[in-house]
């Protein structure tokens, strides 16, 4: 019974590469969400996606951050050109539609050198 | 703007003292409302939320919280902690039917042995 699965777990980026994060729904759950914990802050909502639509991208940066849920595969949340202020650990979550049973995964930390 | 606001940032007790972490929201309407709690190096754990019912909610691990609408606040608290409680404590609001959870900044907790 697999939760929500995240990978990498730690990803390390120079400044001005891509960093590519993947999240893995619980099986059956359509929704994904992802959050930003920058550090000694909460979690901050960045962007809800559906199976190939964006809901609600109201947190994430103008610039550079993307996301995706194609219809098959993970979703992924792609940050081009990355900056130390990218450093975080984002965290992704899945819902079924009615989004009773809202289950995070594990998170990936992101360090920029 | 919603908001959460969790009192004590840092907090440090010996083992077997009562614990208590404040969490007030700021949204007029009906809201479901989260405790989490992260592990070091692990993912968010649910301890326990609130949709509607009792505002008394006990979660796992020994822990409970106390919904006060009145008060907009929403209290973690556990007669006698462990060391093994050493975590960061977030709380968490959502608009009941809505998606966008809100953290506050989490507070973190470590017990003395």
């Amino acid at each position: 019974n697999a939760g929500v699965m995240q990978n990498p777990r730690h990803l390390v980026r120079r400044r001005g590469q891509e960093a590519r994060l993947r999240c893995s729904p619980v099986k059956g759950h359509s929704h994904v969400y992802w959050y930003r914990q920058l550090p000694e802050e909460g979690l901050k909502f960045m962007v809800y996606l559906q199976k190939e639509n964006i809901i609600d991208e109201s947190g994430m940066p103008k610039e550079r951050f993307s996301a995706e849920f194609p219809k098959e595969g993970p979703s992924i949340l792609r940050i081009q050109q990355v900056v130390r202020g990218d450093s975080a650990a984002y965290f992704c979550a899945s819902s079924p539609p009615d989004r009773s049973l809202y289950t995070f995964g594990s998170g990936t930390r992101l360090t920029v050198v | 703007a919603q908001s959460v606001s969790q009192h004590n940032h840092h907090v440090i007790l010996s083992e077997a003292a009562s614990l208590e972490l404040g969490c007030n929201y700021s949204y007029g309407g009906t809201v479901n409302l989260f405790w989490y709690v992260q592990y070091p190096g692990q993912h968010l754990q649910l301890l326990l939320k609130y949709f509607s019912g009792d505002p008394l909610v006990k979660g796992i691990k020994g822990f409970e919280a106390e919904f006060i609408k009145s008060k907009f606040s929403f209290n973690l608290r556990k007669p006698s902690v462990q060391w093994s409680d050493t975590a960061e404590y977030f709380c968490a609001v959502v608009n009941t039917g809505g998606f966008k959870t809100i953290f506050g900044a989490g507070t973190r907790l470590f017990v003395k042995a």
